[in-house]
């Protein structure tokens, strides 16, 4: 299994819909998990922390399924500004980040 | 807010050549990374470093090494420039690993 695996996508989703993405991570030890935003030709930033129980930040919900080896990010009432590529990120032994390839979403009027 | 800011947006350079891409940041950071960015294989880390003077190689250091001489300031160097050296260039800075901030990039073209 490669180390952060994601579905490329693209999502096209409408305005107000509900949308998720998973991400599978290979390394068990792995503690903490991370979800990046990068737009259109601009550089990544940080959207979201993801550990044991979870998180959310308004219309934005990361969660972690340990057994599974498995993070997902949920949005709720998608609005166009969330039109983006999502990269999952996970810490690995030898690399302080591992970002998998990301996941397109296209909100659509 | 957190600037990082990187010497070029574009840049075209010949097989051969040495290029130089320089990351400066404002926040202090200890941390510094240089990453590649390629349609369908994401972004790789190259080279990274915790502090003044240290680095440690990343996933592709192969063709590259870095300069790190002042805390705000990070390069990248391509000792022979070659085709497959053409990419989109980021760096980061971060006092968390995990958060990292990305300069606008560099894209480098090699012809």
């Amino acid at each position: 299994r490669k180390e952060v695996e994601q579905d490329p996508g693209p999502f096209n989703v409408p305005e107000g819909a509900t949308v998720a993405f998973n991400c599978t991570y290979s390394n068990s030890a792995s503690q903490s998990f991370f979800w990046y935003r990068q737009d259109c030709r601009k550089e990544p930033k940080l959207l979201m922390s993801v550990y044991s129980s979870g998180n959310e930040d308004g219309r934005f919900t990361a969660q972690l399924n340990r057994a599974s080896q498995y993070i997902s990010l949920l949005i709720r009432d998608s609005k166009l500004s969330d039109s983006a590529t999502y990269l999952c990120v996970v810490p690995s032994g030898n690399t302080p980040l591992v970002f998998g390839k990301g996941t397109r979403l296209s909100v659509i009027a | 807010d957190v600037k990082v800011t990187q010497s070029s947006r574009y840049l075209v350079k010949r097989t051969g050549e040495k290029v130089f891409l320089e990351c400066v940041q404002d926040m202090d950071h200890e941390n510094m990374f240089w990453y590649r960015q390629d349609p369908g294989l994401g972004l790789r880390l190259i080279y990274f470093s915790y502090d003044v003077k240290m680095k440690e190689k990343g996933d592709i250091p192969e063709g590259y090494s870095v300069s790190r001489e002042k805390k705000e300031r990070f390069s990248l160097i391509l000792e022979s420039a070659s085709t497959n050296q053409t990419s989109m260039y980021l760096c980061a800075s971060s006092y968390r690993v995990y958060e990292q901030y990305f300069g606008p990039g560099t894209r480098l073209t090699v012809t």
